[in-house]
């Protein structure tokens, strides 16, 4: 049930661009992306709930193809703020509540 | 608005020991709440949920149990710690809507186990 995300770790200079993954073996029907700093809990970006849909944060933006099971996190133009860990998390129903299962995460660093 | 406290923030503790961490969340009611656990460059890894009062589900058999004696308290516990416990704890609430259940994380507890 653990999505899988690449890349694992990724290193950038301040205004490049990058893209992380997240994949699942089974059909999704939620994804969740946060972003832990060092040493700190991770914080929510967004959540995206249906195929097809796209989401944007300031410079950082989501979609979400359902029929492949994978979601994509995109960092444009980065800024030093955005290094961290981001994680994506796949919602799991289960009797009628839901709990999240996150990936291992892609530690994203961007440099001056 | 809600809030959500976690504590202690740092503990170090040597093998055998037991162990308590709490939660506690305001301002809202009938949370789902979660303890998640994140090794030294891990990724998080649920290890309870709840979604009420005596309701725990258990995600990884290991040496840690969790319970739930009011609507916005949760608590991890060991009887005896073993060197694998060290960790980051994150306890989170999330709201109850399967699909938008988006969670709000605690500051953490750092254990070391020496």
């Amino acid at each position: 049930q653990q999505p899988v995300q690449s890349p694992q770790a990724v290193i950038l200079r301040e205004g490049e661009d990058a893209v992380i993954n997240c994949s699942s073996s089974k059909a999704l029907y939620s994804v969740h992306w946060y972003r832990q700093k060092h040493g700190e809990a991770p914080v929510f970006l967004m959540i995206l709930l249906k195929g097809g849909e796209q989401k944007g944060h300031e410079k950082i933006s989501a979609s979400f193809n359902e029929k492949k099971q994978q979601s994509s996190l995109y960092l444009t133009a980065s800024q030093l703020s955005y290094s961290g860990t981001y994680f994506c998390g796949t919602g799991v129903s289960q009797g009628g509540s839901e709990k999240l299962v996150f990936g291992k995460g892609t530690k994203l660093t961007v440099n001056p | 608005s809600q809030t959500i406290h976690q504590w202690p923030a740092t503990l170090v503790q040597p093998v055998g020991s037991p162990l308590s961490l709490e939660c506690t969340v305001e301002g809202t009611s009938n949370p789902n709440l979660y303890w998640y656990r994140q090794a030294a460059g891990r990724g998080l890894q649920l290890l309870f949920y709840s979604v009420g009062i005596g309701q725990i589900s258990s995600e990884v058999p290991q040496n840690l149990s969790a319970s739930r004696p009011q609507d916005r308290q949760f608590i991890l516990s060991s009887k005896k710690l073993l060197l694998s416990d060290s960790g980051f704890y994150l306890c989170a609430w999330g709201a109850l809507r399967p699909g938008a259940n988006v969670l709000t994380f605690g500051a953490g507890s750092r254990l070391t186990v020496l």
